[in-house]
């Protein structure tokens, strides 16, 4: 099925450990992002591709970098792990450009649950 | 950036026609309305979206008056299943089209 697909779906780290969350879409749209959620809030923009081989800092980018490998995929990492970014993180992509069709808005992938101990 | 305030919860009843109203009075003329739904656990769905007047599809209708500074999702006939988390967001179009999520309203469907 088209759609956004991050992995890995859980992860446990300890506290200055790195990893990198991966998001990959098929739908061939040209912006990605990645955002956090913390329990009982709503979503956090932490960074944003607006189009291939671009990067932009959102709301939350501090302890975060990014890499938009292709037009396909866009992961984001954390260098050293703090309990503050316990989270669950969520990447989306849109179709959205100058002149395009904005009826469709975002697809948000599932999720990765990350805990930071 | 243009900041919503939308309120934190609703109450409804299976078949009622629910209206959730959002305010965005810094929002940019080239800036959109857009509307999301999030269940626990999930990634946010798009809803709905526009620029001006009434737009509608298939999951709801979306109002917005003259000025922009306000709008308003109506959900026909809710259910069960329609119990979620609401936001109500403005599409900063220059900037990549970047979302900027409130705290959502929290809409209960009882039976």
């Amino acid at each position: 099925n088209a759609g956004v697909t991050q992995t890995p779906k859980f992860q446990v780290l300890k506290t200055g450990q790195s990893m990198t969350l991966q998001c990959a879409q098929d739908m061939n749209h040209n912006s990605m992002y990645w955002y956090r959620q913390d329990p009982g809030m709503g979503l956090r923009l932490i960074y944003y591709s607006a189009s291939e081989g671009t990067t932009d800092k959102g709301e939350v980018p501090n302890g975060y970098n990014v890499s938009r490998l292709n037009k396909r995929e866009f992961s984001l990492r954390l260098e050293s792990a703090a309990p503050s970014q316990t989270s669950v993180y969520f990447c989306a992509s849109s179709e959205h450009k100058v002149s395009g069709d904005l009826r469709y808005g975002y697809t948000f992938g599932s999720g990765t649950r990350l805990t930071v101990v | 950036l243009a900041k919503t305030t939308q309120p934190i919860s609703m109450d409804s009843y299976e078949g009622q026609e629910v209206n959730i109203t959002c305010s965005h009075n810094n929002i940019a003329t080239n800036d959109y309305i857009t509307w999301y739904q999030q269940f626990p656990s999930q990634g946010p769905r798009f809803i709905i979206q526009g620029y001006k007047t009434k737009v509608t599809n298939e999951v709801a209708s979306l109002f917005i008056p003259a000025d922009r500074k306000s709008s308003t999702l109506s959900l026909p006939r809710v259910s069960l299943s329609d119990t979620a988390v609401y936001y109500c967001l403005v599409m900063i179009y220059n900037q990549g089209g970047k979302l900027i999520f409130g705290q959502g309203t929290e809409l209960s469907v009882k039976p």
